[in-house]
């Protein structure tokens, strides 16, 4: 989506590598998201960020390292992958969560080996 | 703590006819409900929200959602389905008193509009 770049779109890992995937938006948003898709759980959030330098956990946050040095990025880390943590991840972006004005990219599709 | 459910994993219908994708919720003060929609490899896409008002709200591409208190339900309506709507659908919610709550999403609804 215009706006909100995730990178890679397709990665494919071996597990207990560490691996990062990136999320870039132009909108100056104040909250960023980051969620994980998978068949059977719909959307889990993983880690949210309320501003530069503030996040926080979400339902499923084990595994996962984030940060936030600037509003428009938000990358996230796994560690040390692990087969489960085979999923599409979905950033998003918003000015105002609350009045569901979240704005996805395009998702990036992670395989550990 | 708040919670969405969609009970059916997909839903068919045939082009033409209406369609329907449920939504029920739960939360313990007012709720602000939400559709997104996703296409094949895609983000999720802002279809409609209700926060308070007429409980029938419409949205983008002729979809339509009734807000049933009684019935803690959200339902996601078009009269006429069209092929192209043929996309995974979710149904999120949060508390309404609660400014900081963020949006809980409900597990997805697969629609399969036949021809």
């Amino acid at each position: 989506d215009a706006g909100i770049t995730q990178s890679p779109r397709y990665k494919i890992t071996e597990t207990g590598r560490q691996v990062t995937l990136m999320c870039h938006q132009t909108w100056s948003h104040s909250y960023m998201f980051w969620y994980r898709q998978d068949l059977g759980h719909g959307l889990r959030l993983i880690y949210y960020s309320a501003a530069a330098d503030i996040t926080d956990k979400g339902e499923v946050p084990d595994g996962y390292v984030v940060s936030r040095s600037k509003t428009e990025n938000f990358p996230l880390t796994l560690e040390s992958a692990t087969r489960s943590q085979t999923s599409v991840y979905f950033c998003a972006s918003s000015d105002s969560p609350g009045l569901g004005g979240y704005t996805f990219g395009s998702g990036t599709r992670l395989t550990v080996v | 703590a708040q919670s969405v459910a969609q009970p059916e994993d997909q839903v068919n219908v045939a082009e033409g006819n209406p369609l329907t994708v449920k939504c029920t919720y739960s939360v313990s003060g007012n709720p602000y409900l939400f559709w997104y929609v996703q296409y094949p490899n895609r983000g999720l896409q802002f279809l409609l929200k209700y926060i308070t008002g007429d409980n029938l709200v419409k949205g983008s591409y002729g979809f339509e959602a009734e807000f049933n208190k009684s019935q803690t339900s959200f339902h996601l309506k078009k009269p006429s389905a069209l092929v192209s709507d043929s996309a995974l659908y979710f149904c999120a919610v949060r508390e309404g008193d609660n400014a900081g709550n963020m949006l809980t999403f409900g597990g997805g609804t697969r629609l399969m509009v036949k021809p």
